[in-house]
């Protein structure tokens, strides 16, 4: 079956540190950009940034650009979203999502999402 | 950056009914739209790219139609599973992807 695995929720404080995981399998995980997507409470849906798992080629939404490291282990199909300080307004489902790279490519594929909750 | 705004925020409609939600974007993106589904609990779900291409799995009661900055996402009869929020999502451009706020899809 064509999936993506995410990792389960997480609650952490602030100035904490957290990686959150997304084990793809089914498909070649190394052809395909992988994105991560967050939605806030009550919110719509906004693109962190995405990476190539191949070589690890990484692109950022500038807005989120130094709040989050996105990275890839080829080896194991997995690939990671991680914040070295939260913030309570970290607090979110992050997705994420394989890239089809038709134009500028959209999303066919969706992991089940990770809550992240950051509160003293 | 390209701004996408869906109407109605929500549509309330009737089982057996036709849902017609849009899709508009502040700059022209040809075709280059997607919509998406969203079950409360649930990951968003890829309806249709394309502005019209309905995607692997999806039943023809959804169809997509729309060009540059006018776009329709139409649910020919709404059945129960069908009440989520949709969304839609411009790819014009490379690294510039965004998406509309959402509708809200509920039984009347």
């Amino acid at each position: 079956e064509v999936q993506l695995v995410q990792s389960g929720a997480e609650v952490r404080k602030p100035g904490e540190s957290l990686k959150i995981s997304c084990k793809g399998s089914g498909y070649s995980f190394t052809n395909y950009w992988i994105g991560w997507v967050r939605q806030m409470p009550g919110k719509g849906l906004e693109w962190l940034g995405i990476i190539y798992p191949r070589d690890s080629d990484t692109r950022y939404n500038p807005s989120f650009q130094g709040q989050v490291t996105i990275s890839a282990d080829r080896s194991i199909n997995t690939a990671y979203l991680q914040w070295s300080s939260l913030k309570s307004s970290d607090t979110a489902m992050y997705y994420c999502a394989r890239l089809v790279v038709v134009a500028a490519g959209f999303f066919d594929l969706w992991g089940r999402g990770t809550q992240v909750t950051v509160a003293s | 950056e390209i701004v996408m705004t869906q109407s109605p925020a929500t549509l309330s409609v009737s089982p057996g009914e036709r849902a017609t939600l849009s899709c508009r974007a502040s700059q022209t993106i040809g075709n280059n739209l997607a919509w998406y589904q969203q079950i409360p609990g649930q990951a968003p779900r890829l309806l249709i790219s394309g502005a019209s291409t309905r995607a692997t799995g999806i039943p023809a009661r959804f169809s997509g139609s729309g060009s540059g900055t006018e776009f329709t996402l139409t649910i020919s009869s709404l059945q129960s599973e069908d009440f989520a929020l949709y969304y839609c999502q411009q790819y014009n451009n490379w690294l510039t992807w965004t998406f509309g706020q959402g509708t809200k899809v509920e039984i009347k």
